[in-house]
């Protein structure tokens, strides 16, 4: 069965640059039919989509974070990556990854999620 | 883009239905079939229950079920039960290719 698992800091200073990274296991993320994601849940509950990568590197990002989030995919090792620069108090939130499908990209595979807190 | 607009709680009796709300715009929900729901417990990561506004994956009850009409796409869940109680997060895709997501709306069940 195909799970996602979040790894990475969980404290990362102000304007630091925070890297998390998705690890698939069970499965491949080389396939086309799907879509590699993060989603981040701040401490109110609210959530926010961050952006996808295809598995050839094509990447739709949050057009609010777009300047300071970069994605990346490693087939080979199954691993997907975010890279979230400049990080203030208010990109402290529990990060998700998931697996999306379709064109309009519901998710249907969740990691567990990882807590990021932005403090000096 | 804003965020698509929920209410922010419901209830209803155990047995009984209940609908949830998720309004947008037509460059969103009333656009496009590509909204979604979540279903979210306490600790836990979100749940696909619908997806491209009435499709249900794979495991998820037929109690739950999605519907749009104009801007605004709804959820319903009939026959309510004790673990339904969680908060929902509406989704969907918009005309500039980004995912917007709802307020989410937590369902009480009493």
């Amino acid at each position: 069965q195909d799970q996602l698992q979040e790894s990475g800091p969980g404290l990362v200073k102000p304007l630091q640059t925070l890297s998390l990274t998705c690890t698939l296991s069970g499965g491949s993320t080389d396939s086309g039919a799907h879509y590699w994601g993060w989603i981040r849940q701040y401490p109110g509950k609210a959530l926010e989509w961050i952006g996808f990568i295809s598995y050839v590197g094509d990447t739709f990002y949050n057009p609010s974070l777009q300047s300071r989030i970069t994605m990346s995919i490693d087939t080979s090792k199954t691993q997907f990556s975010l890279r979230l620069t400049s990080v203030t108090s208010a990109d402290t939130a529990v990060y998700y990854c998931a697996r999306a499908f379709g064109f309009g990209v519901p998710m249907d595979l969740w990691g567990q999620g990882t807590t990021v807190s932005v403090s000096s | 883009q804003s965020a698509l607009t929920q209410p922010p709680s419901a209830s209803a009796s155990l047995g009984q239905s209940v609908t949830i709300s998720c309004t947008g715009t037509n460059s969103d929900v009333g656009g496009y079939n590509f909204v979604s729901w979540y279903q979210q417990h306490p600790g836990k990561a979100p749940k696909l229950m619908i997806y491209e506004v009435t499709r249900r994956p794979s495991g998820v009850p037929d109690r739950f079920s999605g519907s749009k009409s104009d801007n605004t796409a709804s959820l319903t869940v009939s026959g309510l039960q004790a673990d339904d109680e969680a908060i929902y997060y509406c989704t969907s895709h918009t005309d500039t290719n980004i995912l917007i997501v709802g307020g989410g709306t937590k369902l009480t069940v009493l």
